[in-house]
């Protein structure tokens, strides 16, 4: 099976840096996934990383290690509309390759 | 192009009674997964189709069935609904068949139980 663990809810402040952790145990393991979610919006993609190392796309970056079973996002320069939950979801192997699992989100405030 | 078309948006149902949803993927998408999201327990898959053929089921249990069209939309059902049913029911859409491909997510359904 896959377990996935993210904090609940962290605080940060707007123009600064967070980074959101990931942990994730699973039985087979292909890649993972960050998403972002607004309240009462649709998940929307922000990253998916197979191989090991940082992917940087603008404002955000991913990193994963396979060998540690850990993924982390990073945010930088803050903005108010960064407010959101993120998931952090890893796909399996085999028939699990067809299905994310998702962690249970970690919800972001950005405050002034 | 338009985005992935979920209906409807709010459904109100009894205990007991049944409920259909409805999935129109991205045009061109061939794979469509459904989800369950309640705040408890975040995101829960419940299964998988691409060209008409269910990949993947999560584990919930026979109360919950769907199905994929030949023009790739998509249903899901539950029957004898309980008060645990009420959740919000994501449906995604992926171009192909591949485990890298990124989910483009509908707004999705929001089901209550009563």
């Amino acid at each position: 099976g896959q377990n996935i663990d993210q904090p609940t809810e962290m605080t940060a402040t707007e123009g600064a840096i967070v980074q959101i952790n990931c942990t994730y145990q699973t039985s087979g393991f292909n890649g993972l996934f960050w998403y972002q979610q607004h309240a009462g919006e649709a998940p929307t993609f922000l990253s998916y990383n197979v191989l090991d190392g940082l992917e940087e796309k603008g404002r955000f970056s991913s990193f994963l290690s396979r060998s540690k079973g850990y993924s982390y996002l990073l945010l930088k320069e803050l903005q108010m509309k960064d407010s959101a939950s993120y998931l952090c979801a890893v796909t399996g192997s085999g028939a699990g390759s067809y299905q994310l699992t998702f962690g249970k989100g970690t919800k972001l405030s950005v405050i002034p | 192009k338009a985005g992935v078309t979920q209906t409807p948006r709010y459904l109100i149902k009894t205990r007991g009674q049944q409920v259909t949803l409805s999935c129109s993927p991205i045009s061109g998408h061939r794979s469509v997964s459904w989800y369950q999201q309640t705040p408890g327990q975040g995101l829960q898959f419940l299964f998988e189709y691409f060209s008409e053929t269910q990949r993947n089921k999560g584990n919930f249990p026979g109360r919950f069935s769907g199905r994929q069209f030949s023009n790739s939309r998509s249903e899901m059902n539950v029957s004898t609904l309980e008060l645990g049913d009420s959740a919000l029911y994501l449906c995604a859409s992926s171009l192909s068949e591949g485990s890298n491909e990124k989910l483009f997510f509908g707004s999705g359904t929001q089901l209550s139980v009563l």
